[in-house]
């Protein structure tokens, strides 16, 4: 029962370099989020998806792109790293969209976490 | 601006005492609030989730309130342990536009000492 897993869970990249995030939900969820913590800030919705094949952009879009493939897959890419995207990023999923509704279905569920560093 | 504070930023407490956070928001329209508890480098985890017309829900030691006409809440941790130490994040909900926007707290890091 591994809920959300994220890779990497560190890393440390050069500005100007790229990478990507994966996430992956085995609770086949239709709802995916990526979200950024940084400190002394609440977490911030960078994409999330509605379902396999859409994306769409959160507060914080700039500098990332997503693709949904497949439905318990959610990727984030930095194209090119730069050092204000040093932050610990967050992938979450919910069953339904995380609205009004009350339902086990609402619950989000985040993964561990990942740590990225950009020199 | 749509926005949601906790008080205090962090607190310490004595193994086997109670606290109260604060969470207040300015956040329309309102659709439901929720309470997070995130571990020093691990996700947050859910612990209540309360819609408008609730005003307490409680999740074992935790019981979090909810005053909408104040636009406040609280979350109270009964006889504290010591695996409470962690952060705790009030989360409101906004649906706008057919997407439930979340907007989160900075949180409240809490430290139990034994």
């Amino acid at each position: 029962n591994a809920g959300v897993t994220q890779t990497p869970k560190f890393r440390v990249l050069k500005t100007g370099q790229s990478m990507t995030l994966l996430c992956a939900q085995d609770m086949n969820h239709e709802y995916m989020y990526w979200y950024r913590q940084d400190p002394g800030m609440g977490l911030r919705l960078i994409h999330y998806s509605v379902g396999e094949g859409t994306t769409a952009k959160g507060e914080v879009p700039d500098g990332y792109n997503v693709s949904r493939l497949k439905k318990q897959n959610f990727l984030l890419g930095l194209e090119s790293a730069a050092p204000s995207q040093t932050s610990v990023y967050f992938c979450a999923s919910s069953y339904r969209p995380a609205g009004p509704t009350l339902s086990s279905g609402n619950t989000i569920y985040f993964g561990e976490g990942s740590w990225l560093t950009v020199v | 601006k749509n926005q949601v504070e906790q008080s205090p930023q962090s607190l310490i407490i004595l193994e086997g005492k109670n606290c109260t956070l604060q969470c207040n928001y300015t956040v329309s329209p309102f659709s439901n609030l929720r309470w997070y508890k995130q571990d020093t480098g691990r996700g947050p985890v859910s612990l209540t989730i309360m819609t408008f017309s609730e005003n307490t829900k409680s999740n074992g030691r935790y019981t979090a309130t909810l005053d909408a006409d104040t636009k406040q809440s609280s979350l109270h941790i009964t006889a504290s342990q010591l695996s409470d130490s962690a952060s705790y994040i009030c989360v409101v909900s906004s649906s706008t536009g057919g997407y439930n926007k979340l907007i989160f707290g900075a949180g409240t890091r809490l430290a139990v000492h034994p």
